[in-house]
Order: C-alpha cells, then sequence, then structure tokens
C-alpha cells in the first residue's frame, strides 16, 4: 500500500516551453502533497506545499509563478514549470501524505522522481 | 529556518556497523526521519523518531535527542548493497512539511 507514481519519468524539452509533471496517490487519498527539487549530488529541497482544494504553500525562494502547482483532487497534483530554462534541470519528486491518522498520515510516500533536462 | 547537517561522506566495511549523524536547529519539531535513497530514485523510509530514545529495525536503529537536536542512523552487519545516500528529514508540527539535512553518501567496500 501507499504507492505514488509520477509521470513522465524523464522528459527533456527545449528552453522558454512549459512542462507539466503529474503526480498520483494510488491507492490512498492525499490530503497533502508536497514537491522537492534535487540538484545533482545535494538533498532534496522542498518547493511547496498543496493541500486538496487550496494555493499552494510555497517555500521562500520559489517563484509561485514559475512553478505552477494545482492539487485539485485528492489523488492527483500537478507541478507546471513554466518558461523552463537551464537551470530548471533537476530531479523532481513529489511525496503524498493521506489524512486522519495511521501510516499514511504519520509519514510521506515519495513518487520515483521526473528527471527534468532543458536545452 | 532549518539547520540540519549530516556529514557529506562516510565509508564503512563489509559487516561492520556505522553510524551517521545528524544534527539540527528547528522550530516547530514534530519528528526526525531517516531516508535511503539510490541515485537516480526517490527516498525509501527507514525510520523514525517523534520522542527521544532508540528505535529499532532489523539491522537499522535510529536514535533521538530532541533536547541536544540530535540523531543517528545505526546500520548493522553492512552490506554492499547498503552503499547509497542517507537523508535526515525533521518535520514539522504545522503543515507537516519535511525538511531534508544535507545527505550522508555512504560507500561499503569489502
Amino acid at each position: 500500500g501507499a504507492v505514488v507514481s509520477q509521470h513522465p519519468s524523464w522528459v527533456i524539452c527545449k528552453s522558454g516551453t512549459s512542462v507539466k509533471i503529474e503526480c498520483r496517490s494510488l491507492d490512498f487519498q492525499a490530503t497533502t502533497m508536497f514537491w522537492y527539487r534535487q540538484f545533482p549530488k545535494q538533498s532534496l529541497m522542498l518547493m511547496a506545499t498543496s493541500n486538496e482544494g487550496s494555493k499552494a504553500t510555497y517555500e521562500q525562494g520559489v517563484e509561485k509563478d514559475k512553478f505552477l502547482i494545482n492539487h485539485a483532487s485528492l489523488t492527483l497534483s500537478t507541478l507546471t514549470v513554466t518558461s523552463a530554462h537551464p537551470e530548471d534541470s533537476s530531479f523532481y519528486i513529489c511525496s503524498a501524505r493521506g489524512g486522519a491518522s495511521g501510516r499514511t498520515y504519520n509519514e510521506q510516500f515519495f513518487g520515483p522522481g521526473t528527471r527534468l533536462t532543458v536545452l | 529556518g532549518q539547520n540540519i547537517d549530516q556529514p557529506t561522506e562516510m565509508t564503512a566495511t563489509e559487516g561492520a556497523i556505522v553510524q551517521i549523524n545528524c544534527t539540527y536547529q528547528t522550530s516547530g519539531f514534530n519528528g526526525l526521519f531517516w531516508y535511503q535513497q539510490h541515485a537516480g530514485e526517490a527516498p525509501t523510509f527507514l525510520s523514525y523518531n517523534v520522542l527521544d530514545g532508540l528505535e529499532e529495525k532489523g539491522r537499522f536503529s535510529s536514535f533521538l535527542s530532541r533536547s541536544k537536536g540530535y540523531s543517528y542512523l545505526l546500520l548493522k552487519e553492512l552490506q554492499m548493497k547498503d552503499s547509497a545516500s542517507y537523508l535526515c528529514a525533521v518535520r514539522r508540527d504545522t503543515g507537516n512539511q519535511f525538511y531534508f539535512g544535507t545527505g550522508t553518501s555512504l560507500t561499503v567496500i569489502p
């Protein structure tokens, strides 16, 4: 149980284009989803927190107009990197947390990540 | 803000025991988590502590001292497949965000 998927697993795009990454909780309802980015040989950096049906909360220094997050349902959140540039190339990972109680409430369950390369 | 520090790299011998330390300074602490991550993959959950003391899970144990802002992950009977990055993460009490440490790259040698 507690499986999270991401799509696509990798994407290559041209500078200036927008890229959408999907994060889905497959067997539980994710009341909260988190988006991280990770540069090579570095740790995960939290970008934003999204709660179903409300606006995402962005960490300091993360541009909300550049990284658009939508959490329209309890099983799906999307991250859109708008007008992507080479410095946006990174590994983007989502995680999901359930509500109420139990394991899905106490932990975060990570998706497999999306490798974005902007040329 | 969150300051979460770990050693950058460690090397240990197959079959041995290794301890990976994590120190943190954070507001609104609500638990410390340990994850293992292989290159290009998502982190996988290992252990977590909310209260002080030692939590044991097979070959992995984690310790927490909230007053000292300190945790460690203990790996016993090291295997070659344990070569990976180990990340500690602090959970906030509001919003339940996780803030990750700098990560420790562990290399297990024969």
